[in-house]
């Protein structure tokens, strides 16, 4: 198995620029998740969907971040107008329900950069 | 409200030592614990996980303790090697595919 695929991994861009990071969960999962990392915040949940369904994205925050999921393969976390606030490591999870267990398996992750 | 918090932020053991990492939940919701060892550039990778119905949980050389009662659970990793040097989080989440609570992480360093 391939893993949880992201890309790019590194993007720097300029204030006010368009940035979309995409993610390919691993084949079969059916749970997926948007974290970023920095340094004063550590790990935190943008969104989450389960079945390609938005569940929770009140870690989304503002109306410049989006994501979208058109299907079980597929996400894409947009940010529009990126601000250099929002330079971060995000990363892509997913995971599948099978007896109780929740495993979530992380991505490599994409480096963004805003000057 | 950090709903889980970690310690130490940083520790340095020497080779072959035990390395025993801390966390402490407030939500006494959550029902899974798992622990996610990360290197620099890569992303967090699943090491081992435990629910509340155990106290305790091995694979190889590394060790989950949990007490229920306290809500509070522990990593331990013995015979540590440079190999380990990484950073590591504890995390916490609700029953279901739920997000993860992640704590704040703690760097490792295992000298020769």
């Amino acid at each position: 198995d391939a893993g949880v695929i992201q890309s790019p991994r590194h993007e720097v861009t300029e204030m006010g620029q368009e940035v979309t990071l995409r993610c390919k969960p691993i084949s079969g999962h059916n749970s997926l998740f948007w974290y970023r990392q920095t340094m004063m915040r550590g790990l935190e949940l943008l969104i989450y969907f389960n079945n390609n369904v938005p569940i929770d994205d009140s870690g989304m925050p503002e109306d410049r971040f989006s994501a979208k999921m058109p299907n079980a393969s597929f996400s894409t976390l947009k940010i529009q107008p990126s601000e250099p606030r929002d330079s971060a490591v995000y990363f892509c999870a997913s995971s599948f329900q099978s007896s109780g267990t929740y495993e979530q398996y992380f991505g490599p992750g994409t480096r963004l950069t805003v000057t | 409200q950090q709903q889980v918090k970690q310690s130490p932020q940083s520790l340095i053991v020497q080779k072959g030592g035990i390395s025993i990492i801390n966390c402490a939940y407030e939500n006494t919701a959550f029902d899974y614990f798992p622990w996610y060892q990360q290197f620099p550039g890569k992303g967090p990778a699943l090491l081992i996980a435990i629910r509340p119905d155990v106290s305790e949980k091995k694979e190889g050389r590394f060790t989950i303790s949990f007490n229920k009662s306290a809500k509070q659970f522990s990593l331990h990793i013995m015979d540590s090697q440079p190999g380990d040097s990484a950073t590591y989080f504890c995390a916490a989440s609700k029953p279901g595919n739920t997000p993860l609570v992640f704590g704040k992480g703690t760097r490792l360093s295992v000298i020769a």
